[in-house]
C-alpha cells in the first residue's frame, strides 16, 4: 500500500540554524515526490518536487531535498532557518499523469529566537 | 492570475443536514482534486477529476460523499445526512496536464454540531 512516514511530528530549530525534516514512502512504482507549507490559514504552497534526474532538487525559499531510492527517503533540507519558515510542512507522494496524492500526517516547524 | 478559490471559507450545519462545498479551479487547468483535512491530520484524497469524469474517487469515504464537475471547470463537493465525523477542511487542488503539480485552494471549515 502506498504511504508516507513523518516520523516527527514536531520539530524546534533556533533562528540561523540548520534544517532536516524526514520523509519516508512506500510506493510501488517510481514515485512522484513533493513537499508543501501549510502557514496558519494559509493553503498549502508547493516547496518542491522530484519527478527524475537529479535526485537533489532545489525548491523555493532556500529549501532543497533529496531522493535516496535505495532508503525510500526525500528528506527536506534548508542551511539556515528564519523565523517565518514556522509553519506545518507535508511530504506527499503521487504518481504520474495526477490521479491520488498521498500526503503524510505532516511535521509542525517551531522557530525560536 | 487567479488562484483556486473555494466558497464558503466556512460552513457550520446541523447532524443530518445535507451540504454543499463549491471550488472554482484556476483557468484552464483541465485536472482537479477534492481531499479532507482533519486536525492535526495531512490532507487525505477524495476524488480527481479529468475534465467532466471522475478518474479515480476511491477516497469517497462512503456513498453520503458524492462530487460532480458538469462542466469541466466548477466542482461542487456534496455531502448528505452529515455527521460530526464530517468535520474537517475541505481542500480543493486544480492542477494542469503538462506539469502534474497541484494547487490547492484556502478551503472550506466544516463543522458539523
Amino acid at each position: 500500500a502506498q504511504s508516507v512516514t513523518q516520523p516527527d511530528i514536531h520539530i524546534t530549530v533556533s533562528e540561523g540554524a540548520s534544517l532536516e525534516l524526514r520523509c519516508n514512502y512506500s510506493y510501488g512504482a517510481t514515485p512522484y515526490l513533493f513537499w508543501y507549507v501549510q502557514s496558519p490559514g494559509q493553503g498549502l504552497q508547493l516547496l518542491l518536487k522530484y519527478f527524475s534526474g537529479d535526485t537533489l532538487v532545489q525548491g523555493i525559499k532556500g529549501f532543497e531535498a533529496e531522493f535516496k531510492r535505495s532508503q525510500s527517503s526525500f528528506n527536506l533540507r534548508k542551511p539556515s532557518v528564519h523565523w517565518s519558515d514556522a509553519a506545518e510542512y507535508f511530504c506527499a507522494v503521487g504518481a504520474s499523469g495526477g490521479f491520488k496524492t498521498i500526503f503524510g500526517a505532516g511535521t509542525r516547524l517551531f522557530v525560536k529566537a | 492570475g487567479a488562484g483556486v478559490s473555494q466558497t464558503p471559507s466556512n460552513k457550520v450545519t446541523e447532524k443530518g443536514k445535507y451540504v454543499e462545498l463549491r471550488c472554482d479551479p484556476i483557468s484552464g487547468h483541465t485536472a482537479l482534486y477534492w481531499y479532507r483535512q482533519s486536525l492535526g491530520q495531512g490532507p487525505e484524497f477524495l476524488i480527481y477529476f479529468q475534465g467532466t469524469g471522475a478518474a479515480d474517487d476511491s477516497g469517497l469515504p462512503n456513498d453520503r460523499f458524492f462530487a460532480v464537475r458538469p462542466e469541466g471547470s466548477v466542482s461542487t463537493l456534496k455531502i448528505q445526512r452529515t455527521e460530526r465525523g464530517d468535520s474537517a477542511v475541505y481542500l480543493c487542488a486544480s492542477g494542469s496536464s503538462t506539469t502534474d503539480t497541484q494547487y490547492f485552494g484556502p478551503g472550506t471549515r466544516l463543522t458539523v454540531l
